[in-house]
């Protein structure tokens, strides 16, 4: 049973242009949190979402950054027009049901960097 | 709004010695409270939970205490080893849906042999 799959595992964007986050959740997992973990910094939580659905996005800037999980294929975190306060480490994380009282396994990560 | 807040932000202990870690929450409606353990350039992987129906539970060199009265919970790790050097993260469950991990800042142990 693989793990939670994150790629790219590093990625390089040029300030203005669009980064895009790939999470496939382990098998059987239908509930995928994005966080972000800046250097020296905890994981800040952005998002939540079920399968086609955004249950909590109350961490998760209100402008450039939008996430989806589709019905099929994994779910992605769009960052439009990068700056370079995005520079940091994203971690998706899935759990087969809510985190009320389940573990949520967590990816490598993807390391963004805005150059 | 919800918060979980962690101390120390840095532990210093000598092998064999025990260190603690300390967080409390603010959202009353928690019921699910992690520890993970991140190495450097790694994922955070899960060293030990505890529910709000139980006040301790141990694992070996590895324990955790809750009191939901206070709002807070503990990381005891007695024994250290160089190899507990890492970042330690406590983390309760909270959030609009009361699904979501909220976590706490991060605690470095160095463990010097």
């Amino acid at each position: 049973n693989a793990g939670v799959m994150q790629n790219p595992r590093h990625l390089v964007r040029r300030r203005g242009q669009e980064a895009r986050l790939r999470c496939s959740p382990m098998k059987g997992h239908s509930h995928v949190y994005w966080y972000r973990q800046l250097p020296e910094e905890g994981l800040k939580f952005m998002v939540y979402l079920q399968k086609e659905n955004i249950i909590d996005e109350s961490g998760m800037p209100k402008e450039r950054f939008s996430a989806e999980f589709p019905k099929e294929g994994p779910s992605i975190l769009r960052i439009q027009q990068v700056v370079r306060g995005d520079s940091a480490a994203y971690f998706c994380a899935s759990s087969p049901s809510g985190t009320g009282d389940t573990e949520a396994f967590f990816g490598q990560g993807t390391r963004l960097t805005v150059v | 709004g919800e918060n979980v807040e962690q101390h120390p932000s840095t532990l210093s202990v000598q092998e064999g010695d025990s260190a603690v870690i300390k967080c409390t929450y603010s959202d009353s409606a928690s019921n699910y409270f992690p520890w993970y353990k991140q190495e450097l350039g790694k994922r955070p992987q899960l060293i030990i939970d505890i529910r709000s129906n139980v006040g301790e539970k141990k694992d070996q060199r590895i324990a955790v205490t809750l009191n939901k009265t206070a709002k807070h919970f503990s990381l005891h790790i007695t024994e250290t080893q160089p190899e507990d050097s890492a970042v330690y993260f406590c983390a309760a469950s909270m959030g609009q849906a009361g699904t979501a991990l909220i976590f706490g800042k991060g605690t470095t142990l160095s463990v010097s042999s």
